[in-house]
């Protein structure tokens, strides 16, 4: 089965400063790749997403890149904000058929103001 | 349109006794995921299910742990003969399934569960 690797486990950033996560897959079937924030008692919720037949997605501070050759993906969050401060989670699943998301182990990231 | 609904959001038992928690997944879903966090850990991968069909339990206990969603009424995973060591947050998600263009999940709160 698919198995998801992440790091850093923990990251402290000052504020305003960039926050980089990395994650590894092993199925070259994955297709879809999420990513989760989860704040202190809540719900983990998808922040962005990608998918193999793309290499880099932006939403306005966060940025996702996908290599699919060397099945490694990363999170990066320029001007970073207290309010980053959060679990996050990346994952991996083959979207549109057997659907199963498996999850890396999480980073909790802290943002210094 | 509601969310994904799980209920009871924090529940207690004791040593011996049986836990059952419910999710009712956003209207339209078809597929339910169980998943399983301890304090300060990750999301561990517990139950795939569709309507009256297990798809994939290879995250669950063989002994005590069980899931199901019928045709009509929530999904519910339920412990028996709990353990402290069961103890953790239990969250349920939904997505579109094969009918989707992703598989984004959508979460619900979570289901807390103590053992004393």
């Amino acid at each position: 089965g698919e198995n998801v690797e992440q790091h850093p486990s923990t990251l402290s950033v000052q504020e305003g400063d960039s926050a980089v996560i990395k994650c590894t897959y092993s199925d070259s079937a994955s297709n879809y790749f999420p990513w989760y924030k989860q704040e202190l008692g809540k719900r983990p919720q998808l922040i962005i997403d990608i998918r193999s037949n793309v290499g880099e997605k932006k939403d306005q501070r966060i940025a996702v890149t996908l290599n699919k050759t060397a099945k490694h993906f990363s999170l990066h969050i320029t001007e970073t904000q207290p309010e980053d401060s959060a679990v996050y989670f990346c994952a991996a699943s083959r979207a549109g058929g057997y659907q199963k998301v498996t999850f890396g182990t999480g980073t909790k990231l802290q943002v210094i103001p | 349109n509601a969310g994904v609904m799980q209920n009871p959001r924090h529940l207690v038992r004791r040593r011996g006794q049986e836990a059952r928690l419910r999710c009712s997944p956003m209207k339209g879903h078809s597929h339910v995921y169980w998943y399983r966090q301890l304090p300060e850990e990750g999301l561990k991968f517990m139950v795939y299910l569709q309507k009256e069909n297990i798809i994939d339990e290879s995250g669950m206990p063989k002994e005590r742990f069980s899931a199901e969603f019928p045709k009509e009424g929530p999904s519910i995973l339920r412990i028996q003969q709990v353990v402290r060591g069961d103890s953790a947050a239990y969250f349920c998600a939904s997505s579109l399934g094969q009918g989707g263009v992703t598989g984004e999940l959508f979460f619900g709160e979570g289901s807390r569960l103590t053992v004393l």
